[in-house]
């Protein structure tokens, strides 16, 4: 069984560039939770998707973005970087609608640097 | 709103000897609780979950929690710390949204440092 995966390992970017980042998930697992991860800090909820539509969202603006694909595969963009942005970025797969009680499995993360 | 307070941001120990990693939690109704685990420039491992079945959960590594509803806490822990336990432990605690969706909400994680 393959776990869950993520592309680049490490990005680095500049103030006001976009950039996308890639995750698939672990088979059989339909749901796919974006986070994300400060220097010293727990993981905060961007956002789900499940079966290709977003189904939920954290407190971020509007220039984080993502996609789910048929696959189950899912891409995180983010537009007009910002130094604040720089974070570890954590991608999580979990099965069937992703339930209160559903195990989320964690890719090693895309580390992005803004300068 | 769901949270979880992790009382300790480092926690040192020696090999050998028990680690209590401590954790606090705020619900409004009965919660499913994690400890995932995350060692230097990796992803996170989940460590164990509580789901309301036993109190006591038993997860990898020797590692367990037991949930107390009375004082509102899920303590990690494990009898005898081995030197790869070294790590950061976070306390999660599994948040449902209005559209049908499940979050995760993470303490601020505790260091754990072994020593010889």
């Amino acid at each position: 069984e393959t776990g869950v995966t993520q592309s680049p390992t490490h990005l680095i970017k500049t103030r006001g560039q976009q950039v996308t980042l890639r995750c698939s998930s672990q088979s059989g697992h339909n749901t796919v939770s974006w986070y994300q991860q400060a220097l010293g800090q727990g993981p905060q909820f961007i956002f789900q998707y499940y079966r290709e539509e977003e189904n939920g969202r954290g407190n971020f603006p509007p220039r984080f973005s993502g996609l789910q694909f048929p696959n189950y595969s899912s891409e995180l963009n983010v537009n007009a970087l910002e130094l604040d942005d720089s974070a570890l970025y954590l991608c999580a797969s979990s099965p069937q609608g992703g339930g209160l009680t559903d195990t989320q499995y964690f890719g090693p993360g895309t580390r992005l640097t803004v300068l | 709103a769901q949270s979880v307070t992790q009382l300790d941001s480092h926690v040192s120990v020696s090999e050998g000897t028990p680690v209590l990693l401590r954790c606090n939690y705020s619900s409004s109704y009965s919660p499913s609780l994690f400890w995932y685990v995350q060692h230097p420039n990796k992803g996170l491992q989940l460590l164990l979950k509580y789901t309301s079945a036993a109190t006591l959960v038993k997860g990898i590594n020797g590692f367990e929690a037991e949930f107390k509803k009375s004082e509102t806490s899920f303590h990690l822990t494990k009898p005898s710390a081995h030197m790869s336990d070294a790590a950061e432990y976070f306390c999660v605690v599994s948040d449902p949204g209005s559209g049908g969706y499940n979050k995760l909400i993470f303490g601020a994680g505790t260091r754990l440092a072994v020593h010889p």
